[in-house]
């Protein structure tokens, strides 16, 4: 089946820091990656859908300027979180979709000290 | 709009039982619906999915899903649950734009020995 990548896996910053995380699709072409956060016992919060080429598209609520979402090409795409603050520490995940179907990534845990 | 819901939070099966979740979902044209597991720090996997055709689908690591329009609902079954199949169990919904996933809040599935 379709492989998703994510790096790192985990993530430990000072508050004020970016942090970087890639996002590859590893055996097929993904126009649209999709990255999400999910809080301990919760569901998945969609924050963005990137479209490789184009401007990410945010959900209501995630700051874009925040958040900065590259898709640069048909297997990556990147999610920078800027000026990282400890409530930002949380489980960040993303998929990439071929066809109707999502596949997603191993996720990467992010804390912010 | 559309949701997707998971009415039971957490569900504990003796292993060797049988496995029922259950998802019910609110749609206005015909689905494309997914169940997906997430084990501890891990990313999604798909178990399996259902866009048309048969409405008993097979999926992998022996769970299957009945997809019932009467009943608006997408229920997982596994005839014989093991230990490792122990985690969180999402059900979802393509939304009507098919641009991403509705997300139930999932069940968490213990299995006692």
């Amino acid at each position: 089946g379709a492989v998703v990548s994510q790096h790192p896996s985990r993530v430990i910053c000072k508050s004020g820091t970016s942090v970087k995380i890639e996002c590859r699709s590893l055996d097929f072409q993904a126009t649209t990656m999709f990255w999400y956060r999910q809080f301990p016992k919760q569901s998945l919060m969609l924050m963005a859908t990137s479209n490789e080429g184009s401007k990410a598209t945010y959900e209501q609520g995630v700051e874009k300027d925040k958040f900065l979402i590259n898709h640069a090409s048909l297997t990556l795409s990147t999610l920078t979180v800027t000026s990282a603050h400890p409530e930002d520490s949380s489980f960040y995940i993303c998929s990439a979709r071929e066809e109707k179907t999502q596949y997603f990534g191993p996720g990467t845990r992010l804390l912010v000290l | 709009a559309q949701s997707v819901t998971q009415p039971d939070i957490h569900i504990t099966v003796s292993e060797g039982a049988s496995l029922e979740l259950r998802c019910n979902y609110s749609y206005g044209a015909t689905p494309y619906l997914f169940w997906y597991v997430q084990s501890p720090g891990q990313g999604l996997q798909l178990l399996l999915k259902y866009f048309s055709g048969d409405t008993l689908v097979q999926g992998i690591k022996g769970f299957e899903a009945e997809f019932k329009r009467s009943q608006s609902s997408f229920n997982l079954r596994k005839p014989s649950v093991h230990w490792s199949d122990a985690a969180e169990y999402f059900c979802a919904v393509i939304n009507q734009a098919g641009t991403a996933l509705i997300f139930g809040k999932g069940t968490t599935l213990s299995v006692s020995s």
